[in-house]
């Protein structure tokens, strides 16, 4: 049974710039949510996608946004990069509402 | 008010003690309850869910008060390897957000 993959793990892009983020869920989950976690602080939800439609989103601004394929990989993306979107980047799969498995996240810096 | 709060500690204990952490929830329509482990610079990983009877894993115990709308995780006999960030997750079950994490509690083993 394969994990969570995320890529890349690390990610340094510039002020305004746009990045995506790269998740494949674990085999045979179908639900794929992304999170922000700053330095010191709990995981914020951003959003989740379920059989490839958002089923949910916290308070995060449409510039981010993401994509769920038909194999249950997602993508998350993220324009006009600002300094405090500097965060950890994890994605976590599930077979429904339970039981989530997390990636090992995406560490993006922006400078 | 945060949808879950949790004390951020940290807490500071030597090694055999039994330390507790408490966490509350604002949403009574909460259906399952999580506590994750965080090492420094990974990803979150499930430790146990927790049960409306309460539930022991180990040196691990964790119980569920729905009247008062929070949950605790116990660990007796702690070690060094317990050393970790513990964060309370609940399933908020709305169409505006998933999993939500508290902030996490840290937790430091001393020998």
């Amino acid at each position: 049974e394969t994990g969570v993959t995320q890529s890349p793990t690390h990610l340094i892009k510039t002020r305004g710039q746009q990045v995506t983020l790269r998740c494949s869920s674990q085999s045979g989950h179908n639900t794929v949510s992304w999170y922000q976690q700053a330095l010191g602080q709990g995981p914020q939800f951003i959003f989740q996608y379920y059989r490839e439609e958002e089923n949910g989103r916290g308070n995060f601004p449409p510039r981010f946004s993401g994509l769920q394929f038909p194999n249950y990989s997602s993508e998350l993306n993220v324009n006009a990069l600002e300094l405090d979107d500097s965060a950890l980047y994890l994605c976590a799969s599930s077979l429904g509402a339970d039981g989530y498995t997390f990636g090992s996240g995406t560490r993006l810096t922006v400078v | 008010r945060k949808e879950v709060e949790q004390d951020p500690g940290p807490f500071n204990v030597p090694e055999g003690a039994t330390v507790a952490f408490n966490c509350t929830y604002s949403n009574s329509a909460s259906q399952s309850f999580f506590w994750y482990r965080q090492d420094c610079r990974k990803e979150p990983k499930l430790l146990m869910s927790v049960y409306s009877s309460g539930n022991e894993d180990g040196r691990f115990t964790a119980q569920l008060n729905r009247a008062s709308q929070y949950i605790s995780l116990l660990i007796r006999d702690s070690k060094l390897s317990d050393s970790a960030t513990y964060l309370c997750v609940v399933n908020g079950y709305s169409s505006a957000s998933k999993i939500i994490f508290g902030s996490g509690t840290r937790l430091s083993i001393r020998p």
